[in-house]
């Protein structure tokens, strides 16, 4: 069965404190993972999608990055308003959608 | 663009009661799913359709009815709430044409059963 684990579960950092969430994932053949946000009170927002080991992708101070085994998203010097929670999913083969739980993340001014 | 529109936002029902989430999206995509989403859990399916009149169940379909009349509307239906059904609900939509992966969420809808 297509699994995701995201970890930390929690994250705080303090403004400008660089760091990394981690996203490991087992799927019978992956068709794309993808890294969304999620604001407190909202629904699930698009960052970003990986398709092959290597590949990376950059939006402002996130770099999402994926290997055969797991995908990182690297946050260089964050602000507050990058609070919230990151979630992982990966699509396999049959077109099944798999998330993880999620970290949160708190950028302390 | 409203893109995918849910109501209500919040609902309070008693065991036993019946209730329809809304669900709405303007941007003609033929695929729409409803997700719930538990403290701890990954967002789940619980059903999805690939087009009007065609339905299917995702990994959590229990206590759960749809149905896709048009391209724009997916509500989702408890016929008979139970406490285990208190989540956050996820309507999301996408195209299906090549290449398209990219789910679009709406703001979710905050169901309590007690």
């Amino acid at each position: 069965e297509d699994q995701v684990t995201q970890s930390p579960e929690a994250l705080r950092l303090q403004e400008g404190e660089s760091s990394s969430l981690n996203c490991s994932y087992t799927v019978s053949g992956l068709r794309g993972l993808f890294w969304y946000r999620q604001d407190p009170g909202k629904g699930p927002e698009f960052l970003f999608t990986l398709y092959s080991a290597g590949e990376e992708k950059e939006k402002e101070r996130l770099k999402a990055t994926l290997t055969k085994k797991e995908s990182f998203l690297h946050i260089t010097a964050p602000k507050p308003e990058d609070s919230a929670t990151y979630l992982c999913a990966v699509r396999s083969l049959n077109n099944d959608m798999r998330f993880g739980a999620g970290t949160r993340l708190t950028v302390k001014p | 663009n409203a893109g995918v529109t849910q109501t209500p936002k919040f609902q309070v029902l008693k065991t036993g009661q019946s209730m329809t989430l809304q669900c709405a999206q303007d941007m003609n995509h033929e695929y729409m799913s409803w997700y719930r989403q538990d403290p701890g859990m990954g967002l789940r399916l619980i059903h999805y359709s690939v087009g009007a009149g065609i339905t299917d169940q995702g990994e959590v379909p229990n206590g759960y009815n749809v149905s896709r009349s048009t391209t724009e509307d997916f509500p989702l239906r408890l016929l008979s709430a139970a406490p285990s059904q208190t989540s956050v609900y996820f309507c999301a939509s996408r195209a299906t044409v090549a290449g398209a992966n990219v789910l679009t969420f709406g703001a979710g809808s905050r169901l309590t059963v007690l």
